[in-house]
């Protein structure tokens, strides 16, 4: 079974600058995908970034990227420069490639943009 | 392309009555999936659908819930009778089979039992 762990449930960053969040995950596969979406206060869910088990480079997508440690088992996200409309939920999820499509997601972070 | 269509976006209900949910997935993604997002659970999977066939139900809670998915570019989620504990955002969610494929989300259904 797949499991994913944010263990930051709020987060507050000053306008500008960047933050971290935390994500580990727990599984025994060996390909598997993990995935950033984003849900701010109007509910969508809103995919920010993929990073498949065996790519290794670290993904990045504009001020979105990827802090992939594949033998600790986290998968972190940075967001550069954080703007007002930044302050959202921000879920972390698994898909297990031997499990089908299905995604597993964390418990969430939300995070608070401070002028 | 429209994205995942889910409707209603809103729908209050008293307790026993029964609820349907529909989705329409993206054009050309052949799995589709419903979530349900509480604060007490998170976002659970209730249900995938795989080129129209259910392939995992395990996350349906009890036989209260149904889905079925007739065609590719329509599916449904029936809750018979409805209890306020259902009350929800539910999602409905399609992707293709590739692997580094995100799931496209659709704006969810707000459901609220009294």
């Amino acid at each position: 079974a797949q499991k994913i762990t944010q263990t930051q449930p709020g987060m507050f960053v000053q306008e500008k600058e960047a933050v971290t969040l935390d994500c580990t995950y727990d599984t025994s596969d060996q390909s598997y995908g993990l995935f950033w979406y984003k849900q701010p206060s109007s509910g969508e869910m809103i995919f920010l970034i993929y990073q498949g088990s065996y790519d290794e480079q670290n993904a990045t997508e504009g001020r979105y990227s990827l802090n992939f440690q594949k033998a600790r088992k986290s998968a972190n996200l940075v967001i550069s420069a954080s703007q007002l409309g930044d302050s959202a939920m921000y879920f972390c999820a698994m898909r297990s490639n031997n499990a089908g499509n299905m995604l597993t997601f964390g418990g969430g972070t939300r995070l608070m943009v401070k002028p | 392309d429209a994205g995942v269509i889910q409707s209603p976006r809103h729908e209050v209900t008293e307790m026993g009555q029964e609820v349907t949910l529909r989705c329409k997935p993206i054009s050309g993604h052949d799995y589709l999936f419903w979530y349900r997002q509480t604060m007490m659970r998170g976002l659970e999977l209730l249900i995938y659908f795989n080129n129209n066939v259910p392939i995992d139900d395990s996350g349906m809670p009890e036989d209260r819930f149904s889905a079925k998915m007739p065609n590719a570019s329509f599916s449904t989620l029936k809750i018979q009778p409805s209890e306020p504990r259902d009350s929800a955002v539910y999602f409905c969610a399609s992707t293709s089979g590739e692997e580094n494929y995100e799931q496209y989300f659709g704006p969810g259904t707000r459901l609220t039992v009294t």
